[in-house]
């Protein structure tokens, strides 16, 4: 069962305008870690943003914000005022098995975002 | 500039070769990664390293084999690869799982990757 979703495989936004990237998780841990991460076509990862399971408010980076609803299991990235570096594929990913000690990190399929001038 | 350096950043190998894949990183993470990209997909997660013993092998084919010499250092040792091998190899980093707390930010930082073709 697919545990990151990101059913946006293609997203356009107008630069200067606010975009929403979705991901829904699938975990049974209590203690875990949600990440989102860019990767432009140069091939690097770059980490953006974290969220953990106790955190009660709602990450921000700059220009990046994570919606986090529990409850619905759901990770979402906002990305205000689009520039046109934000062109690149970006990721959802989790973290589990810390109560275990032994933990990996989740990738979702991703989703490719282009900035239109 | 990434703070976890892999080399080379290309390769090309025949199937019969034998080469090595390297990752540097001098955050003082004791958890190191590799991982596998094929174009327009996300990262598959092949290794994992916590304190320089290996503590997740994801059915990775015997043709590569990781190596971590200390805590700074992953290798991964490539032999007989195929020619669906060919992919962007990524390694990267984080704190090992002893340290930080239930609610600490422990992203991972990869390296650029290298990327590896199989003639």
């Amino acid at each position: 069962a697919q545990k990151i979703t990101q059913t946006q495989p293609g997203m356009f936004v107008q630069e200067k305008e606010a975009v929403t990237l979705d991901c829904t998780y699938d975990t049974s841990d209590q203690s875990y870690g949600l990440f989102w991460y860019k990767q432009p076509s140069s091939g690097e990862m770059i980490f953006l943003i974290y969220q953990g399971s106790y955190d009660e408010q709602n990450a921000t980076e700059g220009r990046y914000s994570l919606n986090f609803q529990k409850a619905r299991k759901s990770a979402n990235l906002v990305i205000s005022a689009s520039q046109l570096g934000d062109s690149a594929m970006y990721f959802c990913a989790m973290r589990e098995g810390l109560d275990s000690g032994t933990y990996k990190y989740i990738f979702g399929t991703g989703t490719r975002l282009k900035v239109l001038a | 500039d990434t703070e976890v350096t892999q080399t080379p950043k290309h390769l090309v190998m025949g199937m019969t070769n034998k080469k090595s894949l390297k990752c540097e990183q001098h955050m003082g993470h004791r958890a190191m990664y590799w991982y596998k990209q094929k174009a327009k997909k996300p990262p598959e997660l092949m290794f994992v390293y916590s304190y320089e013993k290996l503590s997740i092998n994801e059915s990775v084919p015997s043709r590569f084999s990781p190596e971590c010499p200390n805590s700074s250092l992953l290798n991964l040792h490539l032999h007989a690869l195929q020619p669906e091998d060919s992919a962007l190899y990524l390694c990267a980093s984080s704190q090992g799982p002893r340290t930080g707390g239930v609610g600490s930010n422990q992203p991972q930082h990869f390296g650029d990757g290298t990327r590896l073709s199989i003639l």
